[in-house]
């Protein structure tokens, strides 16, 4: 177990609220990642992280702002949620970006918009 | 076009039988390939890492890796009612930070 604390696990929300999910982590990894899951789709890459303050887009970053303050925290906003973002979120965490560097997994947050 | 694609299934098989998993990918410049098992409701878990083409064994699990077909599999031999879940490759370029492509996953049965 990475030490990966996903909150809330569940949350159900209203179209046109912001949401904020958070990602714990206590294994002190160096980089971060929030993926979504969808039917069909597997999981995307909507932000990651590779240290604090710093952070890049994934394939699927529209609608969707992040932050990282400190190294154990990685913070996932959805500025105005839309029913298109109803989904599963995990995050991930890795401790560099060298070779054979397994990518650890949350337990996911289950987000409804409706 | 999906950078990875994976056949959704479901794929329902008797207990003891063997399995086999596969991916198509499209960028030549994927050079880690993973396969990754997740329960329901849980988050995916690391099962098979390979780097490059070439087989790599654990237990019963075996992955394959053709870069020249740019086609990887996951072999399960003697498969168990534990094995049923979903399977989810995944692969990444060999630098910068590691963000996973993944297949769309299997959900995979075993039946006793």
């Amino acid at each position: 177990d990475a030490g990966i604390t996903q909150s809330p696990r569940h949350k159900v929300t209203e179209t046109g609220t912001p949401v904020t999910l958070r990602c714990h982590q206590t294994e002190n990894h160096r980089y971060m990642y929030w993926y979504r899951q969808d039917p069909g789709h597997g999981l995307r890459l909507i932000h990651y992280s590779y240290g604090v303050k710093d952070t890049d887009k994934g394939e699927v970053s529209d609608g969707y702002s992040v932050s990282r303050s400190k190294t154990e925290d990685f913070l996932l906003t959805l500025e105005s949620a839309t029913s298109s973002q109803t989904s599963v979120y995990f995050c991930a965490t890795t401790p560099s970006h060298t070779s054979n560097t397994e990518a650890f997994f949350g337990q996911g947050t289950r987000l409804t918009v409706v | 076009q999906k950078e990875v694609e994976q056949d959704p299934g479901p794929l329902s098989v008797p207990e003891g039988a063997i399995v086999s998993l596969n991916c198509t990918y499209s960028n030549s410049a994927f050079q880690y390939f993973m396969w990754y098992r997740q329960y329901s409701r849980k988050g995916p878990e690391l099962l098979m890492y390979t780097y490059s083409s070439g087989n790599k064994e654990d237990g019963r699990f075996t992955a394959q890796v053709d870069k020249s077909s740019k086609y990887i599999s996951l072999f399960i031999r003697d498969s168990q009612p534990s094995d049923s879940a979903t399977y989810l490759c995944a692969m990444r370029l060999p630098s910068g930070a590691q963000k996973l492509v993944f297949g769309q996953g299997t959900r995979l049965t075993i039946n006793p």
